[in-house]
């Protein structure tokens, strides 16, 4: 299984303001995915992120509000820009398979919260 | 449109009786299907998981059963115990270059000493 470490672990901002978090994994892998937890809710996938290329956005998740990006096969980062109070949520990356059979590890989360 | 469906918020059961999570899907696409536990400020961690061509898979005190039919999944904990008590999530994919994944809205299981 793979090793995944977030920073930070968590953070307190304010209003208008933006978050990058870092996602470090111990071996390369090929997908990275950005999860996102609202409170309460269950985990929301926000973009897939393959290195060299540009993210792929699930419907709801716009670049200009969460940019990502992938500079190389163990590494990831995901902004959170602009902030307001409702991007109050715990944010997971993850290393995934690319055949069944093959398991989803995440990371520890960021917890954020936007006054 | 929810795909994958946890209907029971909260579960509690006492020590040493069987936990029993359900977890229901709609996407008869969907062909693997994995089991997380959640503890508060920490990622899910990998319970168990199970493809779509068996119909049950066994790790210690967890049995996952896949009824495709019925587009219904298990979980079941034997002999549940007080450290099992977390938020399960029931998580799917399906086929294609990247697999992500699909989850319920989670069952908190308390485990009563």
């Amino acid at each position: 299984s793979a090793v995944i470490s977030q920073k930070p672990s968590r953070d307190i901002c304010q209003r208008g303001t933006s978050l990058t978090i870092q996602c470090q994994v111990d071996s390369q892998v090929t997908m990275m995915f950005w999860y996102r937890q609202q409170p309460g809710q269950s985990l929301t996938l926000i973009a897939t992120a393959n290195q060299g290329s540009e993210a792929t956005y699930e419907s709801g998740f716009v670049i200009d509000k969460f940019p990502i990006s992938r500079p190389n096969l163990t590494f990831s980062t995901l902004t959170v820009s602009n902030m307001s109070p409702e991007d109050s949520s715990i944010y997971l990356c993850s290393v995934g398979p690319t055949t069944a059979g093959e398991t989803q590890y995440f990371g520890p989360g960021t917890r954020l919260l936007v006054l | 449109d929810q795909q994958v469906k946890q209907n029971s918020p909260s579960l509690s059961v006492q020590e040493g009786r069987i936990s029993i999570l359900n977890c229901d899907y709609t996407n008869s696409m969907f062909d693997y299907f994995l089991w997380y536990k959640k503890y508060p400020a920490e990622g899910p961690t990998f319970l168990i998981s199970i493809s779509s061509i068996k119909d049950k898979n066994e790790d210690g005190r967890f049995t996952v059963f896949l009824n495709k039919s019925a587009k219904h999944l298990s979980l079941h904990i034997v002999p549940s115990q007080p450290g099992d008590s977390a938020v399960y999530f029931c998580a799917a994919s399906e086929p294609g270059s990247a697999r992500q994944l699909t989850f319920g809205s989670g069952t908190q299981l308390t485990v009563l000493p």
